[in-house]
C-alpha cells in the first residue's frame, strides 16, 4: 500500500458525459500528479499540482482539468468524454525536494461507452 | 523533450535465473532521476529502484540492480534469482531534477514497458 488513495476504482459512463476522479496523497506529500495509461498512448503525464497550485502540464487535453484543495486532495475532471478517453488514471504524490520518487495510487479504471 | 525507449516488448526467463531489461533515454539535462517501476496484473505501479544521475554508483535493492551508463544514456535493470512474483510489466521512467519552484514539467516520462515472463 503506497498510502495514496483514489476513488472510485471503476467508472463506467457514456460519451459526452463528465466525471470527477478523486485522489488523496500520502500524508505529508504536497505534490500530486495525474497520469493516464491507455493501450494507444502508454503512460502519460497529465498535470502536477503543488500545495494547491498548478506546477506543470503534460499531455492534458483541454477537456480535462484538475485542482488541488486546501486539504491537499486533488480532483481530475474529465468532460465531453470520448471513447478514446477510456483508460486507467493514476494519481501519484511526492515530497517536495525529496528523493525524486513518486508513489502511485491504485488507479481509477474509466470506461466510456 | 525527454524520451525513454524500452526496446524489448517482452522478455522471458527461467525461475532462479538472471534477466536484464534495457532502457535508453534522451535528454539535454545533466541532472535527473531514473526509475524502474513494476506493474503486476493488479495494475498497481510499484517503485522498484531509483538512480540519481549525479551518482556514479549503481543503485541496488536486494535482487534488483541497475547498470547506469550516463554517457551512453543507458539504464538497464538486472533481476537476479528471478521469482514467479517478478512477473509483471516493467517501466523505465525519467524525471527532471528541476525543483518545483523552478517550473517546467516535473512529471515522469515513461517508456512503453517490457513484459517479463517467468518460466517455472
Amino acid at each position: 500500500d503506497s498510502g495514496v488513495t483514489q476513488t472510485p476504482k471503476h467508472l463506467i459512463t457514456a460519451t459526452g458525459q463528465r466525471v470527477t476522479l478523486r485522489c488523496s496523497p500520502r500524508s505529508g506529500d504536497l505534490s500530486v500528479y495525474w497520469y493516464q495509461q491507455s493501450l494507444d498512448q502508454g503512460l502519460q503525464f497529465l498535470i502536477q499540482y503543488y500545495n494547491g497550485e498548478e506546477r506543470a502540464k503534460g499531455n492534458i487535453l483541454e477537456r480535462f482539468s484538475a485542482q488541488q484543495f486546501p486539504d491537499l486532495h486533488s480532483e481530475l475532471n474529465l468532460s465531453s468524454l470520448e471513447l478514446g478517453d477510456s483508460a486507467l488514471y493514476f494519481c501519484a504524490s511526492s515530497v517536495v525536494a525529496g528523493r525524486g520518487e513518486q508513489f502511485f495510487g491504485p488507479g481509477t479504471r474509466l470506461t466510456v461507452l | 523533450a525527454q524520451t525513454v525507449t524500452q526496446s524489448q516488448p517482452e522478455m522471458s526467463v527461467q525461475e532462479a535465473e538472471t534477466v536484464t531489461l534495457s532502457c535508453t533515454y534522451d535528454t539535454s539535462e545533466s541532472d535527473y532521476y531514473l526509475f524502474w517501476y513494476k506493474q503486476p496484473p493488479s495494475r498497481q505501479m510499484i517503485l522498484v529502484i531509483r538512480q540519481e544521475a549525479y551518482k556514479q554508483q549503481n543503485a541496488t535493492e536486494n535482487r534488483f540492480s541497475v547498470n547506469f551508463q550516463k554517457a551512453a544514456k543507458s539504464f538497464s535493470l538486472k533481476i537476479s534469482d528471478s521469482q514467479l512474483g517478478d512477473a509483471a510489466m516493467y517501466f523505465c521512467a525519467y524525471r527532471s531534477s528541476a525543483t518545483n519552484s523552478g517550473g517546467g514539467a516535473d512529471g515522469l516520462t515513461f517508456g512503453k514497458g517490457t513484459h517479463l515472463i517467468i518460466q517455472p
